[in-house]
């Protein structure tokens, strides 16, 4: 089984949907990031969480929200989907830096 | 503040020719730097990562990297290109201070036969 685990792989939705992203590891470690991929931007950090009770804004964090379960589940909402939200997301875990990746959920908002 | 920028969105290079990634870094306090790499279709894997010890790291799949304080630099390399490296390459910094990684914008690299 891998470390990092998205749901859904893919997703296609139309605008003005709520979508939700899951993630969860088995790393065990307190650290869990949202970000997303763009053509030419790299990755940007969406948000992150140092543990349960510690939920941080990112770069690039107006339009969506997140929500840490337990230590292990972090999940990503797009409260009301918009083309420009079109994108490969990336979950991730670690600490000090060195961070273990998901393999991505790719969105497409119509 | 950290950024980091990447110079060159797409590297093309023969087999068995040297590859050359280049990164220049800002960080207003020590910084820890990271490359990443990314095969199609899946998450990214860590290549190699400078933590304030050796300026000389060495990475996997025979990838090493050098701090160059001086020159804010934290260049790619490797002697000999082999057509399973084409992939995208993205350089990172952050810090001792907490996990947070502030990436490049990545380098796309295509090796041809």
């Amino acid at each position: 089984d891998a470390d990092v685990t998205q749901t859904p792989r893919n997703r296609i939705t139309k605008t003005g949907k709520r979508i939700m992203l899951e993630c969860s590891q088995t790393k065990g470690h307190d650290r869990m990031y949202w970000y997303r991929q763009d053509p030419g931007l790299g990755l940007r950090l969406i948000y992150y969480s140092f543990d349960v009770k510690d939920i941080n804004k990112g770069e690039i964090s107006d339009g969506y929200s997140v929500s840490r379960q337990a230590q292990a589940k972090f999940s990503l909402s797009l409260e009301s989907a918009i083309p420009n939200q079109t994108a490969l997301y990336f979950c991730a875990t670690g600490r000090t830096g060195e961070l273990f990746f998901g393999e991505g959920s790719r969105l497409t908002v119509l | 503040a950290q950024s980091v920028t990447q110079l060159g969105s797409h590297v093309s290079v023969s087999e068995g020719a040297l590859v050359l990634l280049r990164c220049n870094y800002s960080s207003s306090v020590p910084p820890y730097l990271f490359w990443y790499v990314q095969y199609p279709n899946q998450g990214l894997q860590l290549l190699l990562k400078y933590t304030s010890a050796a300026t000389l790291v060495k990475g996997i799949n025979g990838f090493e990297a050098e701090f160059k304080k001086s020159e804010t630099s934290f260049h790619l390399t490797k002697p000999s290109a082999h057509m399973s490296d084409a992939a995208e390459y993205f350089c990172a910094v952050g810090n001792n201070q907490g996990g947070k990684l502030i990436f490049g914008q990545g380098t796309e690299l295509s090796v041809k036969p």
